[in-house]
Parts: C-alpha cells; sequence; structure tokens
C-alpha cells in the first residue's frame, strides 16, 4: 500500500510548455503539501492545503497552481515551464498541521526536467 | 526569515563509530524539531522527533535539544554503511502550518 502517491515519476519538456503533476495519499491526512527540492539538494515548501483550504503559498510564481479536489489529492500545474524549474517536486501529508503532528509523509517525487 | 542551518558536508566516519550531527535555528518560538534521512534519489524518511530540551534515544539514534541554545542535533551510533545518506533538519516555524529544512548533512560511512 503507497501512502503518498506522484505521478508521473519524470518528466521531461521543452521551455514553454504546460505540466501536470498528481499526488495522492490514502493516511487520512487533513494536510498536503508540494516541495521542490533542487539541484543543490534544498528542500523547499511551495504550497500546503489543510482540508481543500490553501494555508501557505511561499512566495511561488504564479505559474505554479496547485488545486485540491478533496483532502486526500493534490494536483500542481505549472504553466510556461522555464529552464529554472528543473527539479524534483515532492507531495507530502501530515495529519495535523501543528507539533508532532507536523511529521511529514513524502510521496516518491517527480523528477522534472525542462530542455 | 526563519532560518535552518546544517553544514553540508560531508561527513566521513568509520564504521563502527559515532556520527555526531548538528543544527541550528533562528526562530525562538519553534516548538517541534525532526530529523530525516534521504538516501540518494529517494524521498526523505522521518528518523526521530523532538519537542523537550534534553535526549531522546530511538535504537541507535540520540537526538539532543537544547531550545535555550537553538541547537538540535543527532548521534549515530555503531554507524554502519547502510546510514550513509543526507540527513535534513526540520523545525517547526513557530505558530505556522510548516516546517522549515535545513540543507542537509551528507554522511558517509566509510567500512
Amino acid at each position: 500500500d503507497t501512502a503518498v502517491s506522484q505521478t508521473p515519476k519524470y518528466l521531461v519538456t521543452q521551455m514553454g510548455n504546460d505540466k501536470s503533476i498528481k499526488c495522492e495519499q490514502n493516511l487520512g491526512h487533513d494536510t498536503m503539501y508540494w516541495y521542490k527540492q533542487d539541484s543543490k539538494k534544498f528542500l523547499k515548501i511551495m504550497f500546503s492545503y489543510n482540508n481543500k483550504e490553501l494555508i501557505i503559498n511561499e512566495t511561488v510564481p504564479n505559474r505554479f497552481s496547485p488545486k485540491s479536489p478533496d483532502k486526500a489529492h493534490l494536483n500542481l500545474h505549472i504553466n510556461s515551464l522555464e529552464l529554472g524549474d528543473s527539479a524534483v517536486y515532492f507531495c507530502a501529508s501530515s495529519q495535523e498541521s501543528g507539533g508532532a503532528g507536523l511529521q511529514q509523509f513524502f510521496g516518491p517525487g517527480t523528477r522534472l526536467t525542462v530542455l | 526569515q526563519k532560518e535552518v542551518e546544517q553544514n553540508s558536508g560531508p561527513l566521513s566516519v568509520p564504521e563502527g563509530a559515532i556520527a555526531s550531527l548538528n543544527c541550528t535555528y533562528s526562530d525562538r518560538g519553534s516548538q517541534s524539531f525532526f530529523w530525516y534521512r534521504q538516501y540518494s534519489g529517494k524521498s526523505p524518511e522521518l528518523i526521530m522527533f523532538i519537542y523537550s530540551n534534553g535526549d531522546k534515544e530511538d535504537g541507535r539514534f540520540t537526538a539532543q535539544l537544547n531550545k535555550a541554545s537553538q541547537y538540535v542535533s543527532l548521534l549515530i551510533r555503531d554507524s554502519q554503511p547502510s546510514d550513509s545518506a543526507t540527513y535534513l533538519c526540520a523545525v517547526d516555524s513557530g505558530g505556522y502550518q510548516k516546517v522549515t529544512f535545513g540543507i542537509g548533512t551528507k554522511l558517509q560511512v566509510i567500512p
């Protein structure tokens, strides 16, 4: 049983294209996140949703648009892809939004390469 | 800007030795502290959580927290080659519903 799953695992595309990454968790958690891990391996939060409501938006370009159709799913759509968007994108979930409940359960990641 | 600082390494230790990984944080309001392990090409996985000053032990791992010094560390006893990975320190952002990760320390255990 996969707790947090993401698709696709790899994404190779040209500059200027639009792409989406999907995430699903079967842990029953209320909070879901998108993280970006760049080539220097720095893991940076992009967005957080709690029960389908956006609670964190970390000054991400508006080319990135998250959508949460229900609390088990969080998708990320990226418009007009740029070279600097190349990174590994991790979806994560947590049981609560504070204290020990902030423990993050990560998906396997999506390696995005923009050519 | 709330920051979490770690030495990126690599930290090399011989097999069987104690590996000591350190992390400092800037937000005095932080209450929850996490250590994650990330193998190359894989996603981070939680290995320790601590919220009280002092030590917390789990098998070969000990987390140490000193809120006055804003310092949290992870000790790995009897290090094994399978412990070779990047260790990420994560700290909650005192009241905000998120954690901030450090850059991670790459640990290499030499057989």
